[in-house]
């Protein structure tokens, strides 16, 4: 049973760019959740993906945005790249049954942006 | 705000001897709580989780414990062994559908052979 998987595992980008991370969630879980991970701090819910649809929203700007495919996948796009952005972008997969659906992550995405 | 600690506080302790993490939440509201372990380079990782209506959950090894008056949970890792050296933290389910986590900025734990 394949956990949660990241794509790619590190990226390099410039400032101004725009980036694309990949999420596919562990096998029977629908829902997809993205957050963003700075240097020696806990995790920052960006948003989270039910049926296609953003449910849920933290307090990061439009530049973030998401997509979640029909076979519960996720797609993470930043546009404008700025320094700040610099990260591990971690994706975690659960169940839309409730509100203890454990989240599991997984391994990240780290972004630098130079 | 949306925080749960501030700090990211070391603890060292002995390999074998027990080890208590230590986490206050914000949100009084909040019915859920999760421990996540998180080794250099890796994603977090699940170790346990309590309901608000519980005190105390039991794993392999490791205790969760609830004070909603105070709004405090702490983690109880018994025989501590060198591989549980890591990054812990405690996240706290948030959301209009109550599973947005919120997490803190962790404890070191060091285990010393």
């Amino acid at each position: 049973d394949a956990g949660v998987t990241q794509s790619p595992t590190h990226l390099i980008k410039t400032r101004g760019q725009q980036v694309t991370l990949r999420c596919s969630p562990k096998s029977g879980h629908d829902t997809v959740s993205w957050y963003q991970q700075a240097l020696g701090q806990g995790p920052q819910f960006i948003f989270q993906y039910y049926e296609e649809e953003e449910r849920q929203r933290g307090n990061f700007p439009d530049r973030f945005s998401g997509h979640q495919f029909p076979n519960y996948s996720s797609e993470l796009n930043v546009n404008a790249l700025l320094l700040g952005d610099s990260a591990l972008y971690l994706c975690a997969s659960s169940f839309w049954g409730g509100s203890t659906d454990t989240q599991y992550f997984g391994p990240g995405t780290r972004l630098t942006v130079l | 705000g949306e925080s749960v600690g501030l700090h990211l506080p070391t603890l060292s302790v002995q390999e074998g001897d027990n080890s208590i993490i230590n986490c206050a939440y914000s949100n009084s509201a909040s019915d859920y709580f999760i421990w996540y372990k998180q080794e250099s380079g890796k994603g977090p990782q699940f170790i346990i989780d309590i309901r608000s209506n519980m005190d105390k959950r039991q794993g392999q090894r490791v205790t969760v414990l609830l004070n909603k008056t105070v709004k405090h949970l702490s983690l109880q890792i018994a025989a501590t062994q060198p591989g549980d050296s890591a990054v812990y933290f405690c996240a706290e389910n948030w959301g209009e559908y109550g599973n947005k986590l919120v997490f803190g900025a962790g404890t070191i734990l060091r285990v010393k052979s």
